[in-house]
């Protein structure tokens, strides 16, 4: 079945250390995208990414990168500069290059810093 | 610039009941609309979407909004409620630029008995 597999579902980090959170998809997609959600908050935009080698900021891109080496993987490492890690991540993927809106979505990490 | 307001952060109706979720939109353009639901720890998955067709969109597990630029809203209902309807909901928009898919705080949706 193709879909979007994030890994792992919950991570524990201790404060100061970093942490890579996976996302592969077998979707063909090609952009791809990082969201965080938090109680009350909905979700915003981290990072995404269009082509293969590229990626741009979102609306709350520090203390967070990303790398896209292949079209099916798009990780995000959350840095020790992240002041409030804690909060469920979701990562998601559309077809072509430009945010129809039609987001394909992971089943999400939830990151706790300890 | 654009955004969503969900005027409801929880809705509670009976199993049977009518659902009626809150979205209203702030658009310069003419935006799209869509509708997610959320299940507990899960991702979103797309219920429906509003682009510039038909103002009555039919989404899917009975769901449906209707656009009414007029009242810059997007509300999303169904006849009957069903218990496996319990989660949360999120209105989105998005004028065309890339990526920027703007989301709604959520609407937590509790069904009961």
């Amino acid at each position: 079945d193709g879909g979007i597999t994030q890994s792992p579902k919950y991570l524990f980090r201790k404060e100061g250390q970093n942490v890579t959170l996976s996302c592969e998809q077998n979707l063909n997609h090609d952009a791809m995208y990082w969201y965080r959600q938090d109680p009350g908050q909905g979700l915003r935009l981290i990072y995404y990414s269009q082509i293969v080698n590229d990626f741009q900021k979102g609306d709350i891109a520090e203390g967070y990168s990303v790398s896209r080496e292949k079209k099916e993987s798009f990780p995000l490492t959350v840095t020790s500069a992240q002041k409030n890690p804690t909060a469920f991540y979701l990562c998601a993927s559309t077809r072509g290059t430009t945010n129809t809106g039609e987001l394909f979505f992971g089943e999400g990490s939830r990151l706790t810093v300890l | 610039a654009q955004s969503v307001t969900q005027l409801d952060s929880h809705v509670s109706v009976s199993e049977g009941t009518p659902v009626l979720l809150r979205c209203n939109y702030s658009s310069s353009y003419s935006p799209s609309l869509f509708w997610y639901v959320q299940h507990p720890n899960k991702g979103l998955q797309l219920l429906l979407k509003y682009t510039s067709a038909a103002t009555l969109v039919k989404g899917i597990n009975g769901f449906e909004a209707e656009f009414k630029k007029s009242e810059t809203s997007f509300h999303l209902t169904k006849p009957s409620a069903h218990m496996s309807d319990a989660a949360e909901y999120f209105c989105a928009s998005n004028t065309g630029t890339a990526s920027k898919l703007t989301f709604g705080t959520g609407t937590r949706l509790q069904v009961t008995l």
